[in-house]
C-alpha cells in the first residue's frame, strides 16, 4: 500500500492566513493527488484533484502543486467556512489511501 | 446533479454481516465513465478505502478487508451495495458511498466527485 503522510497533524489560523499543508507518498504517485476538506458530521468535499486542478465551484483561494512524492494544498487567505480537517488521497494504485488529515482551527 | 444515499441498519450485533445499500439518483450507475466506491471513517479518525466496483462490474478491495468484503451492482434499482461478513467492534464507522470520477482505462487516476451524506453503523451486542 502507498502510504500517505501529511503535516502538520494540526494547525491554528486566523481569518486572512496563508496557510499551508503538506502531504508526502511513500513512493512516486505521479500527479495522482487529490485534496478533500471535510466540516464536522459531512462528508467530504474535493478541492483539487491531479494535484493542480479545481473542481468546478471551488474558490480559486485553493491551489495545489506538486508531483511525484511531495505535494501541497495552500489556501491563500482563510475564510470562515475554510476551518475544517483537509485530507490528501492518492488514485495512483489500489487500495487507494488517505492522509490522517490535518484540522485547521 | 448525481445524489447518493446509504441506507441499512444503524446496529449489526459482532460477528455478523453488515449490509449497506447506496442508492444514486440523477445519473445512471452503468455509464462508462464511472467507477462507485465504499469508504468508511471511525469517529474521530481518518478515512479508509473499502473497495470500488468499475462500470463493467469489476472489484477492487482494500486488502485489509479482502476476506470480508463484497462489493455488488444492482442496475435494476440504481444502487451498489456492501457486504461486510464477521463484524467486530473495530468495523463501527460511517460508511459512505461515493462516484469515482475520471478513472482512466487502466485503472489509475480519478477522485471521489460525489458523496452520500453517511450511515453510521455499530456493530454491538
Amino acid at each position: 500500500d502507498i502510504q500517505m503522510t501529511q503535516s502538520p497533524s494540526s494547525l491554528s489560523a486566523s481569518v486572512g492566513d496563508r496557510v499551508t499543508i503538506t502531504c508526502r507518498a511513500s513512493q512516486s504517485i505521479r500527479s495522482y493527488l487529490n485534496w478533500y476538506q471535510q466540516r464536522p458530521g459531512k462528508a467530504p468535499k474535493v478541492l483539487i484533484f491531479a494535484a493542480s486542478t479545481l473542481q468546478r465551484g471551488v474558490p480559486s483561494r485553493f491551489s495545489g502543486s506538486g508531483s511525484g512524492t511531495d505535494f501541497t494544498l495552500t489556501v491563500s487567505s482563510m475564510q470562515p467556512e475554510d476551518f475544517a480537517t483537509y485530507y490528501c488521497q492518492q488514485s495512483y494504485s489500489t487500495p487507494r489511501t488517505f492522509g490522517q488529515g490535518t484540522k485547521v482551527e | 446533479q448525481v445524489q447518493l444515499q446509504e441506507s441499512g441498519p444503524g446496529l449489526v450485533k459482532p460477528s455478523q454481516t453488515l449490509s449497506l445499500s447506496c442508492s444514486v439518483s440523477g445519473d445512471s450507475i452503468t455509464r462508462p465513465n464511472y467507477y462507485w466506491s465504499w469508504i468508511r471513517q471511525p469517529a474521530g479518525m481518518g478515512l479508509e478505502w473499502i473497495g470500488r466496483l468499475s462500470p463493467r462490474g469489476s472489484t477492487n478491495y482494500n486488502p485489509s478487508l479482502e476476506s470480508r468484503v463484497t462489493i455488488s451492482l444492482d442496475t435494476s434499482k440504481n444502487q451498489f451495495s456492501l457486504r461486510l461478513t464477521s463484524v467486530t467492534a473495530a468495523d463501527t464507522a460511517v460508511y459512505y458511498c461515493a462516484r469515482d470520477e475520471g478513472v482512466e482505462l487502466w485503472g489509475g487516476g480519478g477522485y471521489f466527485d460525489s458523496w452520500g451524506q453517511g450511515s453510521l453503523v455499530t456493530v454491538s451486542s
